[in-house]
């Protein structure tokens, strides 16, 4: 059955590294989300996209924090330099409106050392 | 100050009980969506509401957009009902979530 995934399931890193996470949005869905889930802060927007443009990514710290759709198959998020508080959980979710449901990916645990 | 609260942010039922997780926010939306995250981390979306009422097997739930507030329900609970329940609403562009609240039903 069609889901969201996700790559990598985790990533440790030190301090200083890119990072990029990568999400396989549901074949058709022209919506993908990019979330940050910590314990302090719990969920968080970061970025959406609709056919690949970005509506809205003020959820996202610009000055490290990068958010694209190559193509409609691929969404990436990239970090660089990371730091230690960007230690979280990040989620993709797709969807397609008008229902707008959202399905989400496993998540991507980062640790950032 | 929090667009949105959900109250309670814990509870415990037994098997079988009726449950009610509610929803307060302070904006103006577009949607509400009632989300679960299981124990291992996986969210899954239950319901995008604008108006009304929506019921799901055993879920319902209900918005009333002139008081600002959603609730969820859980007919005849059972455990694998345990989760956290996250409520999230929509203005414009912008989502605003709840700090969820944590189901846990004992058999």
């Amino acid at each position: 059955d069609a889901r969201v995934t996700q790559t990598p399931r985790h990533k440790v890193t030190e301090m200083g590294q890119e990072v990029t996470m990568r999400c396989q949005p549901i074949l058709g869905h022209n919506t993908v989300f990019w979330y940050r889930q910590t314990m302090m802060q719990g969920l968080e927007l970061l970025a959406y996209f609709r056919n690949r443009a970005p509506l809205d990514d003020s959820g996202m710290p610009k000055d490290r924090f990068s958010a694209e759709m190559p193509d409609a198959t691929l969404a990436t998020l990239k970090i660089q330099p990371s730091e230690p508080r960007d230690s979280a959980v990040y989620f993709c979710a797709s969807g397609s409106p008008p229902v707008d449901t959202q399905y989400f990916g496993p998540g991507t645990r980062l640790t950032v050392l | 100050k929090n667009e949105v609260e959900q109250s309670p942010q814990n509870l415990t039922a037994q098997e079988g009980e009726f449950i009610t997780i509610n929803c307060s926010y302070s904006v103006g939306i577009s949607a509400l969506h009632w989300l679960q995250q299981h124990p291992g981390g996986g969210i899954v979306s239950l319901f995008m509401l604008s108006s009304g009422k929506k019921k799901h097997g055993r879920l319902i739930a209900t918005i009333n957009i002139q008081e600002k507030h959603s609730s969820l329900h859980i007919t005849a609970s059972h455990p694998r009902d345990s989760a956290v329940y996250i409520c999230a609403v929509r203005t414009g562009n912008q989502f605003y979530f709840g700090t969820g609240t944590s189901l846990t039903v004992i058999p």
